[in-house]
C-alpha cells in the first residue's frame, strides 16, 4: 500500500505557463513533506519543503501548498522553463522518525519551449 | 565540494555473485541512507545510519548488508545476487542536528543488473 501517491506519471506544460503537480498521502502522521527534482543519471536533488503547520511555503518560482484536511499537497512551478523538465518526486516523513522519507512514483514533467 | 560520491557508476552481475556497492560523503553528515529505485517506482530505503557503528534495516533490506565505521563511508553489500536487485541504488546522507528535518543529499546512483 502506497502511503505517498502521484496519480500523474507525466505532465505537459508550454514554457511560460503554469506546472501543477499533485501528491496524495494516506498517513496522518506524516508532518513534514518534501519535493525532490530528478534528472536522468543523476541522484535526485532537494527543491522545497512544507512543515505541516503550515499551508504554503514559497522559494522563488516554486511553490508548494499543503490541505492537510484533503491529505493533500501540491508544487507549483510559475513561469514554467525548458530546464525544469525532470522528474519530480513527493516525500513525506513522519514527526519524530528519523526523518526517514517516503517516496512517490515520481511525475515526469516536459516543459516544451 | 564532492558531496556524496557513489561507485562503481554501473554494473553487471551474475546470479550468485556478491559486490559491495561505495558510498562516501565529505559533508561530515551524522546520517546516512540506502535506497533503491525500480523502474517507474519511487525510492525505497533499504538500510540507514544515524551515526558510525549504527545501522538499521529499513522498508527493503532482504538480500543487503551494511556497514558505518566511519563517519564518511557507508558501504552496501550485496551477498547472493539475484534479479530482483536489479535496479538503480542511491546513498544519500543529511546532518540531523536541532534541526530535526533536513534535506537528504543524493549521490548519482549506481545501475545494477543482475542475469
Amino acid at each position: 500500500d502506497q502511503q505517498v501517491k502521484q496519480n500523474s506519471p507525466s505532465l505537459s506544460v508550454q514554457e511560460g505557463r503554469i506546472s501543477i503537480l499533485n501528491c496524495d498521502y494516506t498517513n496522518s502522521m506524516f508532518d513534514y513533506f518534501l519535493w525532490y527534482k530528478k534528472y536522468p543519471a543523476e541522484g535526485p536533488t532537494f527543491l522545497i519543503s512544507i512543515s505541516s503547520i503550515k499551508d504554503k511555503n514559497e522559494d522563488g518560482r516554486f511553490t508548494v501548498f499543503l490541505n492537510k484536511s484533503a491529505k493533500h499537497l501540491s508544487l507549483h512551478i510559475v513561469p514554467s522553463q525548458p530546464g525544469d523538465s525532470a522528474v519530480y518526486f513527493c516525500a513525506a516523513t513522519p514527526g519524530g522518525s528519523q526523518g526517514n522519507l517516503i517516496f512517490g512514483k515520481g511525475t515526469k514533467l516536459s516543459v516544451k519551449p | 565540494n564532492a558531496g556524496v560520491t557513489q561507485t562503481p557508476k554501473f554494473r553487471i552481475l551474475k546470479i550468485g555473485q556478491s559486490m559491495t556497492l561505495q558510498c562516501t560523503q565529505d559533508m561530515n553528515h551524522n546520517y546516512m541512507y540506502w535506497y533503491r529505485q525500480d523502474p517507474g517506482m519511487g525510492l525505497k530505503l533499504i538500510y540507514y545510519s544515524v551515526g558510525a557503528g549504527i545501522t538499521d534495516k529499513g522498508e527493503v533490506p532482504n538480500g543487503y548488508n551494511v556497514s558505518r565505521s566511519t563517519t564518511e563511508d557507508f558501504p552496501l553489500r550485496l551477498e547472493l545476487a539475484a534479479p530482483s536487485q536489479t535496479s538503480v541504488y542511491f546513498c544519500a546522507s543529511r546532518y540531523r542536528g536541532q534541526a530535526l528535518n533536513s534535506p537528504l543529499h543524493f549521490g548519482n546512483g549506481t545501475r545494477l543488473t543482475v542475469t
